[in-house]
């Protein structure tokens, strides 16, 4: 069964800290693994995406890692800003068209002053 | 200049209402898609239209109508609103059906459904 899983639920850390998040996933074939991040009150917004032949990626202060062979992605957000408060969230993707894409529920990052 | 706008953002109404949600997108994507995102932040997708086709229709209570005037709109319509239509619903867009290599979607800002 297609899933994807992230980890932690949600996470407080002080500002300026570090922060990895993570995602397991089932799918199969893999086709790609995207990081989205959600504002409060607003839509998902693309953070980053990894292919099968990309091992690391980095956008700013986030550096997003996968592991094609176990299956598991993360996202390290380095010297965490306040901005940086939001849910993020992993989708993979599987063949072609919009119901193969699979979403996790999300890890809802807090930083704190 | 706002890729993907939905209205209204928010929307609370009785049950048994009817209600609809507008969305357009001003990308020039062939693509537009309704989601919707429970309590627990989990998207999932309802319809998607191509150049105003439906091409995907998801187990959704067909009191839920989707409507495509043109590629660039997607509206929603739900019919006798009960308490677990209570949500967030995004739409979004992409490129192309195929989601060709990049998959990524664009979302609008969504829309909080609540009915009493």
């Amino acid at each position: 069964k297609n899933q994807v899983e992230q980890s932690p639920q949600s996470l407080i850390i002080l500002e300026g800290k570090n922060c990895t998040l993570q995602c397991n996933y089932t799918v199969s074939p893999f086709s790609n693994l995207r990081w989205y991040k959600q504002d409060t009150g607003r839509g998902p917004v693309s953070l980053t995406i990894m292919t099968f032949s990309e091992n690391t990626k980095s956008n700013g202060r986030y550096t997003a890692t996968l592991d094609a062979d176990t299956k598991q992605s993360s996202l390290h957000i380095t010297a965490s800003q306040l901005s940086d408060s939001a849910s993020y969230i992993c989708v993979v993707k599987t063949g072609a068209g919009a119901n193969n894409l699979f979403f996790g529920t999300g890890t809802r990052l807090t930083v704190i002053p | 200049d706002t890729a993907v706008s939905q209205t209204p953002k928010y929307l609370v109404t009785q049950m048994g209402n009817d209600k609809s949600i507008k969305c357009e997108q001003n990308l020039g994507h062939d693509t537009m898609y309704w989601y919707k995102q429970d309590s627990k932040k989990f998207l999932k997708i309802m319809f998607s239209y191509n150049n105003k086709e439906l091409i995907i229709n998801e187990t959704v209570p067909n009191r839920f109508s989707p409507k495509s005037p043109d590629k660039a709109h997607l509206n929603l319509h739900i019919n006798s609103l009960e308490l677990g239509d209570s949500a967030v619903y995004f739409c979004a867009s992409s490129q192309d059906m195929r989601l060709p290599t990049s998959g990524e979607l664009f979302f609008g800002e969504g829309s909080r459904l609540t009915v009493l």
